[in-house]
């Protein structure tokens, strides 16, 4: 089975840039989660959506960052202006929830991005 | 304020020498405190999902126990091959499915 799909697996770009991250996740799963990890905070949830629709964006560190999910197939995750301070791996993850259910989120392999 | 602590921060082991790994928790009303293991340069795979004190998984070498406060994860007779960074996350009360996760365990397993 495919699992959650993430592109680029790495970026590199000049601060200042539009960076854009996407992620497919997996088939039949209603949630996906967009993750931000480094060395110092750890892995950060940055936005959640549900039904395709934004539910939770108190991670999203500013107005720079901006995510989409305009089908249960796709999101993207976008940074405008990009800064050296986003540099970090990006994670997706999915999964189903209905009710209270605690089903396990999935994660893909993340993107590595380095902006310099 | 929820809160995931993990210890050990790195842990080295040799091979078949068990051990074990801590998670603590506080969080109002846990739903499930959830093990990851990570690779490098990979995403955190699912291990288990403990839901209630006195809980416990078990897969191959590894076996998950919950109280009140913490979690275990032990390692018995460890291989290269589990070495990896191991993640604990918690879900507390709330309208969905909201992980926080700790720091994580670094284990090295050496022949």
């Amino acid at each position: 089975d495919a699992g959650v799909i993430q592109s680029p697996r790495h970026e590199v770009t000049e601060m200042g840039q539009e960076v854009t991250l996407r992620c497919k996740p997996i088939s039949g799963h209603n949630s996906l989660f967009w993750y931000r990890q480094t060395m110092m905070r750890g892995l950060e949830l940055l936005i959640y959506f549900n039904n395709n629709v934004p539910i939770d964006d108190s991670g999203m560190p500013e107005d720079r960052f901006s995510a989409k999910m305009p089908n249960a197939s796709f999101s993207t995750l976008k940074i405008q202006p990009s800064e050296p301070r986003d540099s970090a791996v990006y994670f997706c993850a999915s999964s189903f929830e209905e009710g209270y259910s605690n089903q396990p989120q999935h994660f893909g392999d993340g993107t590595r991005l380095s902006i310099l | 304020e929820d809160q995931v602590t993990q210890s050990p921060e790195a842990l080295r082991l040799q091979e078949g020498e068990s051990s074990s790994l801590n998670c603590s928790y506080t969080v109002s009303g846990l739903r499930g405190l959830f093990w990851y293991r990570q690779d490098p340069g990979k995403g955190p795979e699912f291990l288990f999902t403990l839901y209630s004190a006195g809980e416990e998984k078990e897969k191959e070498r590894l076996k998950a126990t919950l109280t009140k406060k913490e979690s275990f994860l032990h390692i018995t007779a460890p291989k290269p091959e589990d070495s990896a960074t191991y993640l604990c996350a918690v879900q507390g009360p709330g309208g969905y499915n909201k992980l926080i996760f700790g720091a994580g365990t670094r284990l090295a397993v050496h022949p």
